[in-house]
């Protein structure tokens, strides 16, 4: 199928952990990445590929692939890690590009 | 620094169209591959299209075939997406977003999106 399929929204206590999925048929094939989203700003990329965390992106920030499911941890969160999630990666085309649903993340 | 600025959004009737502008500066950009992706009021991201490094190859999301093209004017460092025969469900915020690698032999964007403009709007009126 031509979807990436995301949680719509889970919680997570200060300072513990939480983690975000992503399944799709084309991440058989394509990493995903993972973008974070504040209120009124544009997306930045967290997490990539198989274990690519840009600079400046904290290390508590985390990813791994099994199948045809994508996973983002953050590992002890902190309230700034409050934002919309979403996935991304390509179809099974390998063409065409896709976005999750996004999933909300709020830091208790 | 590295930075993509959209320009071209506003407000427009159904059935028209419109041209998107996105001005890169502090890189080449002739050496990436770039996206449009959209967000509509309240919801979520929407990839809408890719052109290669080269301009050689474009994808569209089934939404906007046959309505949208994106293309690049690499000697002026511009992006470019027209819209035409635009709809009421077209109202979104456009980003434009550079692809941080492309296969050497193929020419194909592999991700990530690793660098974003802010956005421009587009609205429409009835």
């Amino acid at each position: 199928s031509s979807e990436l399929t995301q949680d719509p929204a889970v919680s997570v206590a200060l300072g513990q952990t939480v983690r975000i999925t992503c399944q799709g048929d084309g991440l058989r094939s394509y990493y995903a990445s993972w973008y974070q989203q504040k209120p009124g700003q544009a997306p930045v990329v967290v997490f990539s590929g198989e274990n690519n965390r840009p600079s400046g992106i904290p290390d508590r920030f985390s990813g791994s692939n099994s199948g045809n499911t994508a996973s983002l941890t953050i590992t002890g969160a902190q309230a700034e890690d409050e934002a919309d999630y979403y996935c991304n990666s390509r179809d099974s085309s390998g063409s065409h590009w896709l976005f999750g649903g996004g999933t909300k993340v709020t830091v208790l | 620094q590295v930075h993509l600025v959209e320009s071209g959004g506003g407000v427009v009737q159904p059935g028209r169209s419109l041209r998107l502008s996105c001005a890169a500066s502090g890189f080449i950009l002739s050496n990436y591959g770039m996206h449009w992706v959209r967000q509509a009021p309240g919801k979520g991201l929407e990839w809408v299209a890719v052109i290669w490094y080269d301009g050689s190859s474009k994808y569209y999301a089934d939404s906007v075939r046959g309505r949208f093209t994106i293309s690049r004017d690499n000697s002026k460092n511009t992006l470019y997406l027209q819209m035409n025969s635009l709809r009421a469900e077209d109202t979104a915020v456009y980003y434009c977003a550079r692809d941080a690698y492309y296969d050497f032999l193929t020419g194909q964007p592999q991700g990530p999106f690793d660098v974003w403009g802010q956005g421009t709007m587009v609205t429409f009126s009835s």
